[in-house]
């Protein structure tokens, strides 16, 4: 089945630790996107990408990085300098004729310990 | 920057009825595209309905339709027939015509629907 795949399911961060998100998509889609989700609050962007070896910031990129190496693959990591990563981390991918339909992975839980 | 408000933290419908989610943006572009997303327990954002601005007519989708009101700047969800797997956070979502082909949206807070027997 196509879709977007990302883990792990649950990720516990220590204090000054860097963790990395996965996220594969074997849909074949250009754009791939992370956004964060907070209790209260809509989704964020994070970064974007809209081919491969190439990606902008989003609204909220501070204490992030990305990379796109492969089409398939849009990993996201969240460094020391995100004070406050608690958060659910969304990812997605589009193209470019269904304007706006983003198709969702299922996400990944971030708490720090 | 646009921004997109939810009103309504929570609402609750019984089974069978009709329910109107609010939502309101704001904007200066003329040209853009509304959204609907559904994120139901699994937490997984699905795509509801989609709307362009420069359409008059309200998009339907089954027992899902809009009301599109782009001089009010009010985007509202009406859901018929509520099922209980209609129980989710509902998401209205901006999205600018002229981000080319990436497709960035603004989302708003979110509404908690309930669906009760």
């Amino acid at each position: 089945d196509g879709g977007i795949t990302q883990s792990p399911k649950y990720l516990f961060r220590k204090e000054g630790q860097n963790v990395t998100l996965s996220c594969e998509q074997n849909l074949n889609h250009d754009a791939m996107y992370w956004y964060r989700q907070d209790p209260g609050q809509g989704l964020r962007l994070i970064y974007y990408s809209q081919i491969v070896n190439d990606f902008q910031k989003g609204d909220i990129a501070e204490g992030y990085s990305v990379s796109r190496e492969k089409k398939e693959s849009f990993p996201l990591t969240v460094t020391s300098a995100q004070k406050n990563p608690t958060a659910f981390y969304l990812c997605a991918s589009s193209i470019p004729q269904f304007h706006g339909k983003l198709f969702f992975g299922s996400g990944t839980q971030l708490s720090v310990l | 920057a646009q921004t997109v408000t939810q009103s309504q933290p929570e609402m609750s419908v019984q089974e069978a009825e009709t329910v109107t989610l609010s939502c309101t943006y704001d904007t200066s572009e003329s040209d853009y595209y509304l959204f609907w997303y559904k994120q139901p327990p699994s937490r997984q954002m699905i795509l509801v309905i989609r709307q362009e601005a420069y359409k008059q007519q309200n998009a339907t989708e089954n027992r899902f339709s809009v009301n599109f009101q782009k001089a009010a700047k009010s985007f509202s969800l009406k859901i018929s027939d509520s099922q209980l797997g209609d129980a989710a956070m509902y998401f209205c979502a901006y999205r600018s015509a002229k981000t080319g082909t990436a497709s960035k949206l603004t989302f708003g807070t979110g509404t908690r629907l309930q669906v009760t027997l």
